[in-house]
């Protein structure tokens, strides 16, 4: 069963700062990774995805994947209050699930 | 933009009540999902849909589940007898082919239910 572990935070930064979110997965075949955004009462939306060692650039997100050490990572430039949310990190299971982490809440204070 | 749809916005039953949860995924995706986060807790899995049939089923969606199309846009989620462990917020996703490393799943809004 794969498993993806996130750090639940808060973590709390600064507007105009850098937010750095960080996830670790269990299946070393694992071959893409997810990064969504929820608001408190709505739905899981999109970010953006990365299934390349390295990283993957998308205005202020960057995500960043060592499959070495099986972690990937989302950096948050210039951080604004309306990116204030529980950023979830997932990975397709074996047949058609999306298996998702618990989230790490960013709390941005302006 | 398309987008997936789900009523109602929040549902409250009496338990072992029967509920149902009603999606309308994106007219050209293939792939119907139901997922569920109870408060607080992380986004599960419960069942994927193709073709007229499940595709695959999580753990949690045991014989008081049941999911169908019945027509040619609605899917739709079944609680047979309601449980208060059942609430959680309930989440419908659709994507067009199987999800691959650059697939994106729309959510719906989501279907609160609470059971007393």
């Amino acid at each position: 069963q794969k498993e993806v572990e996130q750090n639940s935070g808060p973590l709390s930064v600064p507007e105009g700062a850098i937010a750095s979110l960080n996830c670790t997965y269990s299946d070393r075949g694992s071959q893409s990774f997810f990064w969504y955004r929820q608001y408190s009462g709505k739905s899981p939306e999109l970010i953006m995805f990365i299934y390349s060692n390295g990283d993957k650039e998308d205005g202020r997100f960057t995500a960043q994947l060592n499959k070495a050490s099986q972690y990937v990572s989302l950096l948050i430039r210039d951080s604004q209050p309306s990116d204030s949310a529980t950023y979830l990190c997932a990975v397709p299971g074996a047949g058609t699930a999306l298996i998702f982490g618990k989230g790490t809440t960013l709390s941005v204070s302006s | 933009e398309p987008e997936v749809t789900q009523t109602p916005s929040h549902q409250v039953t009496q338990m072992g009540q029967e509920v149902i949860l009603r999606c309308v995924p994106i007219s050209n995706h293939l792939y119907f999902y139901w997922y569920r986060q109870i408060l607080g807790q992380k986004v599960e899995f419960l069942v994927s849909f193709y073709n007229n049939e499940i595709s695959e089923k999580s753990e949690i969606f045991d014989d008081q589940f049941s999911v169908e199309r019945p027509d040619g846009s609605n899917f739709t989620l079944k609680i047979r007898s309601t449980k208060l462990e059942d609430s959680a917020m309930y989440f419908c996703a659709s994507t067009p082919t199987r999800i691959t490393v650059n697939t994106e799943a729309f959510f719906g809004q989501g279907t609160r239910l609470t059971v007393v």
